[in-house]
């Protein structure tokens, strides 16, 4: 079945750095990508959706970047603050969706 | 909005016991529902998916024997987790998917199982 690989597990930046988070997956026909956002104790926050058409798409703080040759979706937050320590998690799918293994982010002080 | 409301939060279960839990989308019809599970440290699985007129599909590894399904209309489902064991716990989660291809799934706050 589909695959997505998520890298890096855990993520540790400073307040105020930027911090990358990669999703690649192995089903070149999806059409639709998700990120996620749990933090703990929670459930799943919608982040982000993303049709294959369009490659970059920027939200408040961060910025979605697919690269459909490579298989491809990344996450990148601009400017990291303590409300954006969370676990991060790619998605993608069209009548079913299947999810990385997850992204732990910490932003230390 | 849409909202997806599951019950109850939390609950904990005697091994070899059954569980159910629900799931409820307020706001919008959803026409799939998705059950998944949040095993500890781990990613969340795809228990099954159903869709409105459309059998319900279980994965790999997970079976209608084991976890049946009930979805009667386009804002409710249960699913129960039969002869629970240490294995079944985590945190399950429903999502509800808006009507239209290319919508996110919207995911409750989840029912979390401990099985003891």
């Amino acid at each position: 079945g589909e695959q997505v690989e998520q890298r890096p597990p855990h993520l540790s930046v400073r307040e105020g750095d930027s911090a990358v988070i990669t999703c690649t997956y192995t089903d070149p026909n999806s059409y639709y990508f998700f990120w996620y956002k749990q933090e703990p104790g929670a459930s799943l926050q919608l982040l982000m959706k993303v049709f294959s058409s369009t490659e970059i798409n920027e939200g408040q703080g961060f910025t979605v970047l697919l690269n459909k040759k490579d298989t491809r979706l990344s996450l990148n937050l601009t400017a990291a603050h303590p409300g954006d320590s969370a676990a991060y998690f790619c998605a993608h799918g069209n009548e079913k969706i299947t999810f990385g293994a997850g992204t732990k982010l910490t932003i230390k002080p | 909005g849409a909202l997806v409301y599951q019950y109850p939060r939390r609950t904990i279960c005697k091994s070899g016991t059954s569980m159910r839990m629900e799931c409820q989308a307020v706001g919008f019809q959803a026409t799939s529902v998705a059950w998944y599970r949040q095993s500890p440290q781990k990613t969340f699985e795809l228990i099954a998916l159903s869709t409105v007129n459309s059998a319900i599909k279980y994965e790999q590894n997970f079976t209608q024997e084991k976890f049946p399904i009930s979805h009667p209309n386009l804002s409710f489902s249960s699913m129960t987790v039969l002869n629970a064991y240490l294995e079944d716990r985590g945190l399950y989660l429903c999502g509800a998917r808006l009507s239209g291809t290319g919508q996110a799934v919207f995911f409750g706050k989840g029912t979390r199982l401990t099985v003891v």
